[in-house]
């Protein structure tokens, strides 16, 4: 069983759609979570970051982690064509073997279409 | 602008050759690291580093190499006992890896790696 599960989809939605992009994990250890997204050909970039529990807002972006269930998702409101791309969970261990190592969730690959 | 640089962004290699991916960051971030990245299976750890002159295995080394002899550079050698070298290569940096607060990784913009 891998640590970090996340559906790679493909989703595909329509313009102003909310979108709803989740990742569920296993290791007790993991105390800080990302989100990145990464267009065709680039490298990932740092979209929302959080340690605790709740919710985080940034623009039309918001993250939720419920570490009780060992489930975060990011929320993106209003979605536009220039949010297709391959959205990442990544999660930070706070000790043990996880200590300062990112794992990954497999990425989400998003459409959004006019 | 202050950032990572990956090159080449394509590189080709031979059977029983070794190749050499550059990377180079004017963050001043003391922490580098690499990940090997798969269609369908995210990113993996292959080497970090938190300081210079040293630097530790990740997940999937075997087949690596890494030296980090100045702050600003990282550079991995896919080396021949690497049997199944393509992907796409991918460089970050941060702060440090001792989490004592908001320290994201920062990645650059990759090398994608083809056997001939």
């Amino acid at each position: 069983q891998k640590e970090v599960e996340q559906d790679p989809g493909p989703l595909s939605v329509p313009e102003g759609a909310i979108v709803s992009l989740n990742c569920t994990y296993s290791n007790s250890a993991f105390q800080y979570f990302m989100w990145y997204r990464q267009y065709s050909r680039k490298g990932p970039e740092l979209l929302m970051y959080t340690y605790s529990s709740g919710n985080k807002e940034d623009g039309r972006f918001t993250a939720q982690v419920d570490k009780s269930s060992k489930y975060i998702s990011l929320f993106i409101r209003d979605s536009q064509p220039s949010d297709s791309a391959t959205y990442l969970c990544a999660m930070l261990g706070a000790g043990g073997t996880s200590y300062g190592k990112l794992t990954f969730g497999q990425g989400t690959i998003l459409t959004v279409h006019p | 602008d202050g950032g990572i640089t990956q090159s080449p962004k394509y590189l080709f290699r031979k059977e029983g050759q070794n190749v050499t991916l550059s990377c180079e960051q004017n963050l001043n971030h003391d922490a580098m690291y690499w990940y090997r990245q798969d269609p369908g299976q995210g990113l993996r750890l292959i080497y970090y580093s938190q300081i210079v002159n040293d630097f530790q295995k990740g997940d999937i080394a075997e087949g690596y190499s890494v030296s980090r002899e100045k702050k600003e550079s990282f550079p991995l050698t896919v080396t021949s006992a690497q049997k199944n070298p393509t992907a796409f290569y991918l460089c970050a940096s941060s702060t440090r890896t001792g989490f004592t607060g908001n320290q994201p990784q920062h990645f650059g913009d990759g090398t994608r790696l083809s056997i001939l």
